[in-house]
């Protein structure tokens, strides 16, 4: 079935270096990837993300790159700062087309630690 | 511009008893999606509405889960006999219509915290 695999599960890093968050997905079909930070106890908020006719995207200091090939795509997040500390999700769509079913195949999670 | 409303924050039942959740979509939204999050898991597709119709439920259990998405008012997850299983947040996500450059958003509401004595 489908299924979003999501690496590290932890990661702690020194404030001012970068996190890397890697994905892979199982459905060749899936053409939409987002990335969400969950902080505790809040709802999952859309941080970035990419159409899977593209190959990179940047806001500020967080980058997605997709490799369709390879079916995987990772979150760069650089200068991380200590209110980047959350759980991160990432997410593949099910599907291809514009009449496709639309739901979300999430990731696992990764819990970032920046340490000031 | 208000975001996705739900409600309850949090609701309470003990087992047996119904749970009703209930979601309002953004304005201007026409799709509806429910996930549940287990205590520290990822969240897991249930069902995805658009007005009066179910397109993928999926995700959802066969028994005891229903949702409704009605022409007015907001979507309704329901579960019937609540057991302690069933204890978990709640997400309702919406998203603009499809077509448009943004049609593939999804943003989510606070999420109701279910907890089943």
């Amino acid at each position: 079935g489908e299924n979003v695999e999501q690496h590290p599960s932890t990661l702690s890093v020194q404030e001012g270096d970068s996190a890397v968050i890697k994905c892979t997905y199982s459905d060749s079909a899936s053409n939409y990837f987002p990335w969400y930070k969950q902080e505790l106890g809040k709802r999952p908020q859309l941080i970035i993300d990419i159409r899977s006719n593209v190959g990179e995207k940047k806001d500020q200091r967080i980058a997605v790159t997709l490799n369709k090939t390879a079916k995987h795509f990772s979150l760069h997040i650089t200068e991380t700062q200590p209110e980047d500390s959350a759980v991160y999700f990432c997410a593949a769509k099910s599907g291809g087309g514009s009449g496709n079913t639309g739901k979300l195949i999430f990731g696992q999670g990764t819990t970032l630690q920046v340490k000031p | 511009n208000a975001g996705v409303m739900q409600n309850p924050r949090h609701l309470v039942r003990r087992r047996g008893q119904e749970a009703r959740l209930r979601c309002s979509p953004m304005k201007g939204h026409s799709h509806v999606y429910w996930y549940r999050q287990l205590p520290e898991e990822g969240l897991k597709f249930m069902v995805y509405l658009q007005k009066e119709n179910i397109i993928d439920e999926s995700g959802m259990p066969k028994e005891r889960f229903s949702a409704e998405f009605p022409k007015e008012g907001p979507s309704i997850l329901r579960i019937q006999q609540v057991v302690r299983g069933d204890s978990a947040a709640y997400f309702c996500a919406s998203s603009p219509p499809t077509g448009g450059l943004t049609s593939y958003e999804q943003y989510f509401g606070p999420g109701t915290r279910l907890t089943v004595t």
